[in-house]
Parts: C-alpha cells; sequence; structure tokens
C-alpha cells in the first residue's frame, strides 16, 4: 500500500516548455487535489476533483490543467511553463466531506 | 474568504517543556480543521483531525481542541523532544473537500 506517489520528485523546466507532474493513489479515495507551497504564501489549491471525470478550479488555477480518467490518477499539466510556476507541488486525497486528508511527498519545480 | 493564522510563526524551546501552538480562522461555518506535520524538504503528515463537532482530539503527546465559535484550535505538545522539530500546519475544510492553511509554525526544540 503506497499510499499517495508524486512523480517526479525534483524538475527543472525552461520557460515556455511544458510537463505533467504525476500523482497516483491506492487508497481508492474519491476526493483528490493539487496545492502548490511558497515561502510566505502558504500552500494553495491549485484544481481538484470529486471523482472521475469531475474537476473543479480552486484558488489559483491558472496555468494548470487536470483531468481524472481513473479514480487512482490525477495528473497536473503545466501547458506553457513561467518562472512564477516555481513552486513545490503536492497532491492529496481523501475520501471527501470532512474526512482526513493525505499529502504526498512533493514534487520541486523550478522553471528557469 | 477564509483567513487562516497561526502564531508564533517560529518557536524555539528547550527539550522538556509543554507548549502550545495557536490557530485561528475567520469563517467559523467548517466541517472540520486537520493539523499537519511537515519536516524540511518533505510532505505533510497529518496528526489530528477535529471534527467541526467535536471539542478536542488527543493522539499520544498531542491535544488538539477547538472552539468552533471563536474561530480557534490550539495544538498543545506535552514534554516537547528534539524529534518534534518540525513546521505545524494547521487547515481548515470549509467546503468539504478544499483546504484553506495558515502560514504554519516553525518549531525548535533544543536538546
Amino acid at each position: 500500500n503506497a499510499g499517495v506517489t508524486q512523480t517526479p520528485k525534483f524538475q527543472v523546466l525552461k520557460t515556455g516548455q511544458s510537463m505533467t507532474l504525476q500523482c497516483a493513489q491506492d487508497m481508492n479515495h474519491e476526493y483528490m487535489s493539487w496545492y502548490r507551497q511558497d515561502p510566505g504564501m502558504g500552500l494553495r489549491l491549485i484544481h481538484y476533483s470529486v471523482g472521475a471525470g469531475i474537476t473543479d478550479q480552486g484558488e489559483v488555477p491558472n496555468g494548470y490543467n487536470v483531468s481524472r480518467s481513473t479514480t487512482e490518477d490525477f495528473p497536473l499539466r503545466l501547458l506553457s511553463a513561467a518562472p512564477s510556476q516555481t513552486s513545490v507541488y503536492f497532491c492529496a486525497t481523501g475520501r471527501g466531506g470532512a474526512y482526513e486528508q493525505y499529502f504526498g511527498p512533493g514534487t520541486r519545480l523550478t522553471v528557469t | 474568504k477564509q483567513e487562516v493564522t497561526q502564531i508564533p510563526a517560529a518557536l524555539s524551546v528547550p527539550e522538556g517543556e509543554n507548549l502550545v501552538l495557536n490557530c485561528s480562522f475567520t469563517d467559523s461555518a467548517i466541517y472540520n480543521l486537520q493539523w499537519f506535520r511537515q519536516d524540511p524538504g518533505k510532505g505533510l503528515t497529518s496528526l489530528l483531525l477535529i471534527q467541526s463537532s467535536q471539542r478536542e482530539q488527543t493522539s499520544g503527546r498531542l491535544n488538539a481542541s477547538l472552539d468552533k465559535s471563536s474561530g480557534r484550535s490550539t495544538l498543545y505538545i506535552a514534554a516537547s523532544q528534539p524529534g518534534d522539530s518540525a513546521t505545524y500546519l494547521c487547515a481548515v475544510n470549509n467546503a468539504g473537500n478544499m483546504l484553506t492553511f495558515g502560514g504554519g509554525t516553525r518549531l525548535m526544540v533544543k536538546p
């Protein structure tokens, strides 16, 4: 039981490049979300999903796309990376509603 | 919009002290409040979850309380140890899924 896994752990991109951050969970949780963590700004919600085929925007969605084709996976796509997207990205999962949420180990992204 | 504040931002104590970390929030219509621990360069580890109908939760040396009407939660750590050194984050769940985080308290426990 791996819990929540994220790949890659580290990534360096040049401005304008695209990439996908992967998040997978084996806990059969319906709810999955992406946060970014920046110094002085704390953790902020980017996008979330309440189940396969359903996604919605969080607090800071611009520049990011998501899709949810399976319960297990929730990838985050950067279509054209910008230096402002340099951050640590965390994926979280939970049963939804008032249940506990669990976080992955994070992906540290640098955009030059 | 929910705002979550944690005080103090940093705390340094000698080993063995009991300590209290504070979290306040502006919108009392919450589902629950969750306390996390984050070690440098690592992910978030869930410590305690308090439902909106509960007053407190305990796990080992940790005790979290919730006063929803006043918009406050505290995390009490008994008999602190150097291994407790980390950043502690509180997060409020308003909409059933979305968490709003405080800025964290960076704790250093000196041997």
